[in-house]
């Protein structure tokens, strides 16, 4: 079975400039994530999708930062206008649906790193 | 709130070393635990898990026990190696309005020498 897939898996940008990444979950997972991971931190829960509907995007700068799934299946996540303190690894993760048993459970992709200049 | 508290690193140890690595949680309900581990570059895999107290959770030589009265979740390994050699993360997963979230800890590295 394929694992989560992310694309760039590295991306140096100037800051004030505009970045996007690219998430493909693990087939028939109906929940997707996205985490901001800063350098010696835990991943931080940016944004939560149940199928194309967000379910907690609390902790998005949505100044700055914007998420869509809109078939339910991949997932772009946003930056414009990047700025330094957005250095990071953004880290996507999918998890099984509820009958499964194993919706507590997520799965994550290799992550992309992202350098602000 | 929740929250996920453990050790602060770095931990280095010698190549067959016993290992542990503290975690303790706070959180409401019953949640399930996790050890995550993240090698150098790469994303987190999820290394082992448990759904209820007592529970063990056990992967590549690695162990957890579920510890409702004292609100642990250690993670142990009795004879480390050089490739184990990563950043941990300690996790709880808790339920909101029907879906499922993690809470991290802010992870221990380890370290193995030969």
């Amino acid at each position: 079975e394929a694992g989560v897939a992310q694309s760039p898996r590295y991306k140096i940008i100037e800051k004030r400039q505009s970045v996007a990444f690219w998430c493909n979950p693990i087939s028939g997972h109906a929940t997707l994530y996205w985490y901001q991971q800063i350098l010696g931190q835990g991943p931080k829960l940016l944004i939560q999708f149940q199928n194309n509907g967000v379910v907690d995007d609390s902790q998005l700068p949505k100044d700055r930062f914007s998420a869509e799934r809109l078939k339910g299946v991949d997932s772009t996540l946003k930056i414009q206008p990047a700025k330094l303190e957005d250095s990071a690894v953004y880290l996507c993760a999918s998890s099984p649906p509820v009958e499964t048993g194993g919706a507590d459970t997520q799965y994550f992709g290799p992550g992309t790193r992202l350098t602000v200049l | 709130g929740n929250s996920v508290t453990q050790m602060e690193g770095p931990v280095t140890l010698s190549e067959e070393a016993f290992l542990t690595i503290n975690c303790t949680y706070t959180a409401t309900g019953y949640p399930s635990l996790f050890w995550y581990v993240q090698y150098p570059g790469e994303g987190l895999q999820l290394l082992l898990k448990a759904t209820k107290a007592d529970d063990k959770g056990s992967n590549k030589g690695f162990e957890a026990t579920y510890r409702k009265e004292t609100t642990s979740f250690h993670l142990e390994k009795g004879s480390v190696q050089v490739s184990d050699s990563a950043v941990y993360f300690c996790a709880l997963s808790s339920t909101g309005a029907g879906s499922y979230q993690l809470t991290f800890g802010k992870g221990t590295k380890l370290s193995v020498i030969p």
